[in-house]
């Protein structure tokens, strides 16, 4: 079965300061997504950021980055300049490609505080 | 254009009543989930919906646990005789397809704000 892993239940970090938050998985598949969704007090489940497994390249979005390892099963979210906004909990997500099921796994979550 | 839309924001009940959450997915998207995230927790799968039908309902945790999907747009979900466990905040996603969008992005599941049920 596929699981989700974050190791770090809390991190904190200073405003402007880059921060890094961990996700591993596991799975038999070679191809797969990969995704990070960020959760405010509000409980809305923003897209931060995807990667396809089979995809290379590491995927950005202004100052989200990941570092995607695929052979250590490793997708680490990386936040530079980190802004006020951006505290809320973090929960790191894997689909697999195809099958009769389309459904996100999820980590149990990283909750970001940022510093001012 | 809007997003996925949930109601109610709150719902409290009393052990024993059934309830029902209501989702209105993204206009056009086919591809309808649901989660729930108990306090504490991840958020655990329940069911997953192409147009009206439910190809993996596996997330659903009992019997008591229903839904249902009409017009290839909204959804139900129902939970019978409910149980102080429920309480937890339920979760609607859409997506414009499922499965593989050769990086498109299309599939890309976009989520509602929840439901907070809680029983007394």
């Amino acid at each position: 079965a596929q699981t989700v892993t974050q190791s770090q239940p809390e991190m904190s970090v200073q405003e402007a300061e880059t921060v890094t938050l961990s996700c591993t998985y596991d799975t038999s598949e070679s191809d797969y997504y990969l995704f990070w969704y960020k959760q405010p007090p509000s409980r809305q489940m923003i897209l931060v950021i995807r990667q396809e497994a089979y995809k290379q390249q590491n995927a950005t979005e202004n100052r989200f980055s990941v570092n995607f390892q695929k052979a250590a099963k490793s997708f680490s979210l990386k936040i530079s300049d980190s802004q006020l906004g951006d505290a809320a909990m973090y929960f790191c997500a894997y689909r697999p490609l195809g099958g009769a099921t389309n459904k996100l796994i999820f980590g149990t979550g990283t909750l970001l505080a940022v510093q001012p | 254009g809007a997003g996925v839309s949930q109601s109610p924001s709150n719902k409290v009940t009393e052990k024993g009543k059934d309830v029902e959450l209501r989702c209105d997915p993204i206009s056009g998207h086919t591809a309808l989930y649901w989660y729930r995230q108990s306090l504490g927790q991840g958020l655990e799968f329940l069911i997953y919906f192409q147009g009206n039908s439910a190809p993996d309902k596996s997330g659903l945790p009992s019997d008591r646990f229903s839904a249902e999907r009409t017009g290839g747009s909204v959804s139900t979900l129902t939970i019978q005789r409910t149980q102080q466990e429920d309480s937890a905040v339920y979760l609607c996603a859409s997506s414009l397809v499922p499965g593989f969008s050769g990086g498109t992005g299309t599939d890309t599941q976009y989520f509602g704000p929840g439901t907070r049920l809680t029983v007394l």
